[in-house]
């Protein structure tokens, strides 16, 4: 299957400050890429849908302007947690779908932020 | 409001024996379906899909059966190894909605020798 690669894959953080994680397509384009979090024996839950070039899309109770989405090409969206908090403390999954239609969208390994 | 939902959040197979993972749903839209595996501190691993057109789709040791009528899938893992002990989630999805993924709650799946 294709290869998606999320990093970091653990960060720890200072209340306050923010944090960044990139999602990366390496071995296809990726048109659509989606953020998920995931709480201990939980779900994951959609947060937001990007497309590459255009503004994302945010799920229900997802707050936009503390996770800054950017999907500057086919390859690489980032998920930014501005100001976080320790609530902020979570898994957090990348995915991304190549072919337009296409209905399987392939995972990165996750990241674990822990917020202090 | 929980769209999937896995009502059993472990279950507990001999190695050898046949494991059943049960999914239901309760969005009528939903027209695609789909069976991830996940490691602790990992992404989901996709095992096997289906669409609604279809009542089973089978690769390997791993079946999937779908219910429309009674909006219920199922995950059948025959023979069950250890190394498919892993927490398993079924996921959904709507046409036209990019591949936007429903996730049901996962159920742990412990395969003892």
């Amino acid at each position: 299957g294709a290869v998606v690669s999320q990093h970091p894959s653990r960060v720890i953080c200072k209340s306050g400050t923010s944090v960044k994680i990139e999602c990366r397509s390496l071995d296809f384009q990726a048109t659509t890429m989606f953020w998920y979090r995931q709480f201990p024996k939980q779900s994951l839950m959609l947060m937001a849908t990007s497309n590459e070039g255009s503004k994302a899309t945010y799920e229900q109770g997802v707050e936009k302007d503390k996770f800054l989405i950017n999907h500057a090409s086919l390859t690489l969206s980032t998920l930014t947690v501005t100001s976080a908090h320790p609530e902020d403390s979570s898994f957090y999954i990348c995915s991304a779908r190549g072919v337009q239609g296409a209905r399987r969208a392939f995972f990165g390994q996750g990241t674990r932020l822990t917020v202090v | 409001d929980q769209q999937v939902k896995q009502n059993s959040p472990s279950l507990s197979v001999q190695e050898g024996r046949i494991s059943i993972l049960n999914c239901d749903y309760t969005n009528s839209m939903f027209d695609y379906f789909l069976w991830y595996k996940k490691y602790p501190a990992e992404g989901p691993t996709f095992l096997i899909s289906i669409s609604s057109i279809k009542d089973k789709n089978e690769d390997g040791r791993f079946t999937v059966f779908l219910n429309k009528s009674a909006k219920h899938l199922s995950l059948h893992i025959v023979p069950s190894q250890p190394g498919d002990s892993a927490v398993y989630f079924c996921a959904a999805s709507v046409a036209g909605t990019a591949s936007k993924l429903t996730f049901g709650t996962g159920t742990r799946l412990q395969v003892t020798l």
